[in-house]
């Protein structure tokens, strides 16, 4: 059971938008905590794919955007590509942990 | 560019000790970074290990702080990772990483990861 919860699957044909949702609580990204996002493609490691909420690493295409309300965060992707067919992980700081939380993770299906 | 790279055995029988080294190049581990430990069970999600900073600072996950020891070599620019009584519930693919960012400990991120290697516990 992960602290951050995440939904097990998101579905989208290609050029569609979808969105990946990231539910926590006042001791993680209700208390003001940065969330970040990680792609992982099959077989290979996480990749930075949003940090400090809403911030984009160099490389990383402007289709993919973050947003942060409340004790939840949201990933979205627009103009969908059969390349970002992988795992999506949020991850946060938690207080009650004294470090670091990640969310169970969101595997995406390009139709 | 910042690259890791862990190295270690891929086999740890039961009740022994997982030892994981990862070597940092492209820069220098004394560099103010913290690096961490995540490790993901083959089909199944990623779980904090640990973080050191290259003064030897550790902060530790408390479901694993009795059995885990980290360290770090400057000379070598690597940092370890030293996982006592194991079981079957600790095989996972085992990363590295840099955790990065804000000078606010609790906003930093992942911005670097090694490849990653697979640990089995197993007899």
């Amino acid at each position: 059971q992960s602290v951050l919860t995440q939904p097990p699957s998101v579905s989208g044909a290609p050029g569609q938008r979808v969105t990946f949702s990231c539910t926590g609580n006042s001791a993680n990204i209700g208390a003001g905590y940065d969330v970040h996002w990680y792609q992982q493609l099959p077989g290979t490691a996480p990749k930075l794919l949003i940090y400090g909420d809403i911030n984009r690493p160099s490389g990383v295409p402007d289709r993919f955007s973050g947003s942060k309300s409340g004790t939840s965060a949201s990933l979205a992707i627009t103009g969908l590509q059969a390349e970002d067919e992988a795992d999506y992980y949020c991850q946060s700081y938690d207080s009650s942990l004294s470090g670091w939380v990640f969310g169970g993770g969101t595997k995406l299906t390009v139709l | 560019q910042v690259q890791l790279q862990e190295s270690g055995p891929g086999l740890v029988k039961p009740s022994g000790t997982l030892s994981l080294t990862c070597a940092v190049s492209g820069g220098s581990i004394g560099s103010g970074s913290w690096w961490s430990w995540v490790r993901q069970p083959p089909g199944k999600g990623l779980e904090w290990i640990g973080d050191i900073y290259h003064r030897g600072i550790t902060n530790y996950n408390p479901s694993l702080r009795s059995r885990l020891t980290m360290s770090v070599d400057k000379s070598k620019n690597q940092f370890s990772l030293k996982l006592n009584s194991v079981t079957a519930a600790d095989t996972a693919f085992y990363y590295c990483a840099r955790l990065y960012g804000s000078t606010d400990f609790n906003k930093k991120h992942f911005d670097y990861w090694g490849h990653g290697t697979l640990v089995t516990v197993s007899s």
